[in-house]
């Protein structure tokens, strides 16, 4: 199956600090690219989707100055959680949709834990 | 309001044995369904999907079956195993834009 790759797979940080999450689609281009936020035993919960060269579109209550998403190629999108608070430590994970199939396949999810 | 859902939120079953999961979905529209695997603080991994113009689709030790009268889905496991343990959670795609929408999902113990 395709592979999406989300890099790192954990950090920690200090609160006020920014952190950077990239997603990367390996083998196939995603026409579109999601961001979740997944707390322990629960469902995932949609952030934003991307588009490849246009602005993220945003899931009502997300803060889009808090969470801001790049999309720079059809197998690039980065998340960047802007001055981080303990209440931003979560599990986020990525997905890529391929351009030819529509199929949606994960990155491996970065677990954020703000100090 | 409409949604995705699971009917049972944990699942235990004996090593050998076959797993069924169910996800109930109630947008008409839907016409793609995923089945994904997602193990402890890892990504959910892609099992097997199914369109809407299919009632029945199989892969490696997985069946996935689609009734659209009454807007469900299961997941067949054969001869399940100790690494199936995990949360399974289904999605749909609705005909009317890209954006998935997923279930609770439900936890898939195996007893050795």
């Amino acid at each position: 199956g395709a592979v999406v790759s989300q890099h790192p797979s954990r950090v920690i940080c200090k609160s006020g600090t920014s952190v950077k999450i990239e997603c990367r689609s390996l083998d196939f281009q995603a026409t579109t690219m999601f961001w979740y936020r997944q707390f322990p035993k629960k469902s995932l919960m949609l952030m934003a989707t991307s588009n490849e060269g246009s602005k993220a579109t945003y899931e009502q209550g997300v803060e889009k100055d808090k969470f801001l998403i790049n999309h720079a190629s059809l197998t690039l999108s980065t998340l960047t959680v802007t001055s981080a608070h303990p209440e931003d430590s979560s599990f986020y994970i990525c997905s890529a949709q391929t351009a030819l199939d529509g199929k949606l396949f994960f990155g491996s999810g970065t677990q954020l834990s703000v100090l | 309001g409409e949604s995705v859902g699971l009917h049972l939120p944990t699942l235990s079953v004996q090593e050998g044995d076959n797993s069924i999961i169910n996800c109930a979905y109630s947008n008409s529209a839907s016409d793609y369904f995923i089945w994904y695997k997602q193990e402890s603080g890892k990504g959910p991994q892609f099992i097997i999907d199914i369109r809407s113009n299919m009632d029945k689709r199989q892969g490696q030790r997985v069946t996935v079956l689609l009734n659209k009268t009454v807007k469900h889905l299961s997941l067949q496991i054969a001869a399940t195993q100790p690494g199936d343990s995990a949360v399974y959670f289904c999605a749909e795609l609705r005909n009317t834009g890209n954006q998935f929408y997923f279930g609770t999902g439900t936890s898939l113990t195996v007893i050795p």
